[in-house]
């Protein structure tokens, strides 16, 4: 079945540092794939996406590449801010998108 | 206009008894998800809902009964709640398989 691997937290990171969350999947024909951010007391939000390989998804100063070859969809920031802090989930829609497969979550905690 | 509404947003109940969990979503969206998570962040799927139609079942206690009674609503009943239960339960929707989710605000279910 899918799968969906992220790597332990919690990351804690000084303002304005590089961000790396990696992520790899396994998976059966051509997933999609996202990154979710959940903030305390929160639901989940779309971070970005990428719905096919060499795909880039970004939004807010986020990005993450959809590689095929590493099955992987690393998350990074070039300049993470207090306000960054929160659960970050790497994710994988099934071919018929019938369900999202989750990774674990990576907690990011970022100090002034 | 909230997009993803569930309610209520905490239930603190006793073990033994039933409770049920509201979701409606204004999305217009035709598949339905309801996730369990627990307390270190792991999200699982329980029940998908495409058009008021069960498509995914995955091995959850009888005691958890989705009902749809349209596509815009899905709703949680369980009987006879475990001190195990407790968590957070997530209602989302969703409208192919590129779209991602959308996510309620959860429901914190306490079992004492």
């Amino acid at each position: 079945g899918n799968s969906v691997t992220q790597m332990e937290g919690p990351v804690t990171l000084s303002e304005e540092a590089f961000l790396t969350i990696n992520c790899t999947y396994t998976a059966t024909g051509y997933p999609s794939l996202f990154w979710y951010v959940q903030y305390p007391g929160e639901g989940l939000q779309l971070l970005l996406k990428a719905t096919k390989a060499d795909d880039k998804g970004s939004n807010k100063g986020f990005e993450a590449t959809y590689r095929k070859e590493t099955t992987s969809f690393h998350l990074e920031k070039g300049s993470v801010q207090v306000s960054d802090s929160a659960v970050y989930f790497c994710a994988l829609s099934d071919n018929a998108g019938n369900m999202l497969t989750f990774g674990g979550g990576t907690r990011l905690m970022v100090k002034p | 206009d909230t997009a993803v509404s569930q309610t209520p947003k905490y239930l603190v109940t006793q073990m033994g008894n039933d409770k049920s969990i509201k979701c409606e979503q204004n999305l217009g969206h035709d598949t339905m998800y309801w996730y369990k998570q627990d307390s270190k962040k792991f999200l699982k799927i329980m029940f998908s809902y495409n058009n008021k139609e069960l498509i995914i079942n995955e091995t959850v206690p009888n005691r958890f009964s989705p009902k749809s009674p349209d596509k815009a609503h899905l709703n949680l009943h369980i009987n006879s709640l475990e001190l195990g239960d407790s968590a957070v339960y997530f209602c989302a929707s969703s409208q192919g398989k590129h779209g991602g989710y959308t996510f309620g605000s959860g429901t914190r279910l306490t079992v004492v």
